[in-house]
Parts: C-alpha cells; sequence; structure tokens
C-alpha cells in the first residue's frame, strides 16, 4: 500500500511570505503528527492530528498552524514566514488506536527555504 | 522538560564488526521508547519500538534495549554492512501522546567495505 505522501518536496519562499504543506497519510491511518527538523535544534514535534482534532502541539509560535480533514490528509501552514522556519518538514501516520497505534510512518517531507 | 541525548555523535566501523549505539533520556516517565533511520534527504524509517513495560526488542540484525529506570537504551547492529550506513535516531515519548516525541540529535554511522 502507498506510504505517507508529501507535497510538495521542495519550496523556496521569501521572508514574510506564507506556506501550506500537504501530508496524505497511508490509508486507513486516523493520526497525522508533524515535525520539524532543522540541524541546530534537529527534530522537534510541532503538532498531532486525530480525527479532524489537534490532539497536542508543540512548543511553536502560533504562526505555525495545521488541519485534518474527513478523509485524515492534514495541512500545516506557516505564516510570516521567517529566515529560521528553513527547514524539512517531516509528516508521519499512524493507525492512532489499537496494535501498532504508536508505530510512526514518516512521509520523505518537505523541504522548505526561506530567503 | 525531557532531554534525549545520543553517543556517540558519529561511529566508522570497518564492515562485519558488531557495535552499540547509545540513548540517555532524563525523564523516565515514558511511554515508549523509538529507534529510527535516517537516510540522507529522506524522511525516517522506524527500526524498532519498546514499549516502557518492556526491556528489548528485536528485528533480524539489530536489538534494542531499555533500561527506564536508568534512562538508558542501547541499539545493538549485529554483522554490520555498508548498507546500515545511515543516522540512527532514538525517540521517547511522553507528556500528553504516545505518538508525541522528543528525538535525541542521532548518530551517524559509517560502515566502510
Amino acid at each position: 500500500k502507498a506510504g505517507v505522501t508529501q507535497t510538495p518536496r521542495y519550496l523556496i519562499k521569501t521572508r514574510g511570505q506564507q506556506v501550506t504543506l500537504s501530508c496524505s497519510p497511508i490509508s486507513g491511518h486516523r493520526s497525522v503528527s508533524w515535525y520539524q527538523q532543522t540541524p541546530g535544534q534537529g527534530l522537534q514535534f510541532l503538532f498531532e492530528y486525530f480525527s479532524e482534532t489537534q490532539r497536542n502541539k508543540g512548543n511553536f509560535p502560533g504562526r505555525f498552524s495545521g488541519r485534518q480533514f474527513s478523509n485524515s490528509r492534514s495541512e500545516m501552514n506557516v505564516s510570516t514566514l521567517e529566515l529560521g522556519d528553513s527547514a524539512l518538514y517531516l509528516c508521519a501516520s499512524t493507525l492512532g488506536t489499537g496494535p501498532g497505534a504508536n508505530v510512526l510512518t514518516f512521509g520523505a517531507g518537505s523541504r522548505l527555504t526561506v530567503l | 522538560k525531557q532531554e534525549v541525548t545520543q553517543i556517540p555523535a558519529a561511529l566508522s566501523v570497518p564492515e562485519g564488526e558488531n557495535l552499540v549505539l547509545n540513548c540517555s533520556f532524563t525523564d523516565s516517565a515514558i511511554y515508549n521508547l523509538q529507534w529510527f533511520r535516517q537516510d540522507p534527504g529522506k524522511g525516517l524509517t522506524s527500526l524498532l519500538l519498546i514499549q516502557s513495560s518492556q526491556r528489548e526488542q528485536t528485528s533480524g540484525r539489530l536489538n534494542a534495549s531499555l533500561d527506564k529506570s536508568s534512562g538508558r537504551s542501547t541499539l545493538y547492529i549485529a554483522a554490520s554492512q555498508p548498507g546500515d550506513s545511515a543516522t540512527y535516531l532514538c525517540a521517547v515519548s511522553d507528556g500528553g501522546s504516545a505518538r508525541q516525541l522528543t528525538f535525541g540529535s542521532g548518530t551517524q554511522l559509517t560502515v566502510l567495505p
């Protein structure tokens, strides 16, 4: 079955712009989590969605937001981009309940460059 | 606040060697611990997940142990191969969700042919 699909894979934006990243989870997976990976801070948790509801949020400013649709696809949005937002954004999906609920399957990521 | 440390940061070994990667965490109140590998420019691949009540997990040439009371985990790789070259990341879940992970900074492994 298809894995976790993230689009776009690469994008370049300028400071002050906004960006929307998309994540399509594995079929049947209801939980989607987002992580930011940078050379300086490593991997950091952004937020998790389950059945269209945000379950948890990491320590990021309000410029970072997300949502999940009824088909479990998720989007994250970053507004008023800053140079420090340049990163690899990774999405992961899980079943969310039952056996294997906590085994995360990651997508290949969306690499954002802010100029 | 949970902190995860991985030692060493980088490791280079000849093919065929057995090796151990170390991970330590500061707060023992975890749901589980997971080991991942990341190939350059790619996402993460889950290798092993150890529930907080378990002591170890095995998959093929990989064996991961967990000592929750001392805040330590090790990943043992037997008979290393050049294809094992990657960055290995340790992550623990705590706080609000078993899927909210705190990652270590990783060990970059190079297996020389």
